[in-house]
């Protein structure tokens, strides 16, 4: 038990359909972030809210939505993907926005996503 | 641009010693963090350096040269359970976490 869970674990869909993916955190953190992982590349950062708010948008396409609804909880919302996308996608909390002591991320699992 | 370069992957053998290397090139420097991984598990947290020097934590140590731009993960007594990828991330002059693209470490026994 990491202190974040993300589902579904795995999803796998076709380039016209809408999913989401959804993370939830009980840790008491108050900024929540979006990352891409893909094989043999760096960790990409997608989004980040802090304090509910985005306050970080990495040059996402538009067919990736995220929504905040409140402390807790993270959402990923998918639309007309490409099979490029195909990624685990990665949720992470921390106690700040990243600028005070070592603001160590806790990570969920993931969502490993296949487009079709 | 901002760099981070680790080996991509590494084999060692039960009980021995590794060191993994981590070196960055980065616009300011707020600290480096190391993180493990096993293969479908989330990251999780191992070290966080900020001065230079080694700290040390059980069976595993980090160490930083901030003039070399330069760390390492040392992992002592090696375990099966250690065979994992481990990811450096430095923290940069505007608080963005860089990201290597991890190193995954085999070992056998």
């Amino acid at each position: 038990e990491t202190g974040v869970t993300q589902t579904p674990r795995h999803l796998v869909m076709g380039m016209t359909n809408k999913k989401s993916l959804k993370c939830e955190q009980h840790l008491g953190h108050n900024a929540m972030y979006w990352y891409k992982q893909s094989a043999k590349k760096p960790l990409e950062l997608m989004f980040v809210y802090s304090l509910e708010e985005r306050v970080e948008n990495n040059s996402v396409p538009s067919r990736f939505s995220p929504e905040c609804p409140n402390s807790s909880h993270l959402f990923l919302h998918l639309h007309t993907l490409q099979p490029e996308d195909s990624a685990l996608y990665l949720c992470a909390s921390s106690l700040s926005g990243g600028t005070s002591g070592a603001n160590v991320l806790t990570f969920g699992a993931g969502s490993r996503l296949t487009v079709l | 641009g901002q760099n981070i370069d680790q080996p991509t992957e590494m084999t060692a053998t039960e009980g021995a010693i590794v060191q993994i290397n981590c070196t960055y090139q980065t616009s300011g420097f707020n600290g480096l963090f190391w993180y493990q991984q096993h293969a479908g598990e989330a990251p999780t947290f191992l070290s966080y350096n900020v001065l230079d020097g080694l700290e040390e934590k059980g069976r595993f140590s980090s160490f930083l040269s901030r003039s070399k731009g330069y760390s390492y993960l040392l992992l002592k007594e090696l375990q099966m359970k250690d065979s994992a990828s481990y990811l450096c991330a430095v923290r940069d002059g505007n608080y963005q976490l860089i990201w290597g693209a991890g190193t995954k470490l085999i070992i056998k026994p």
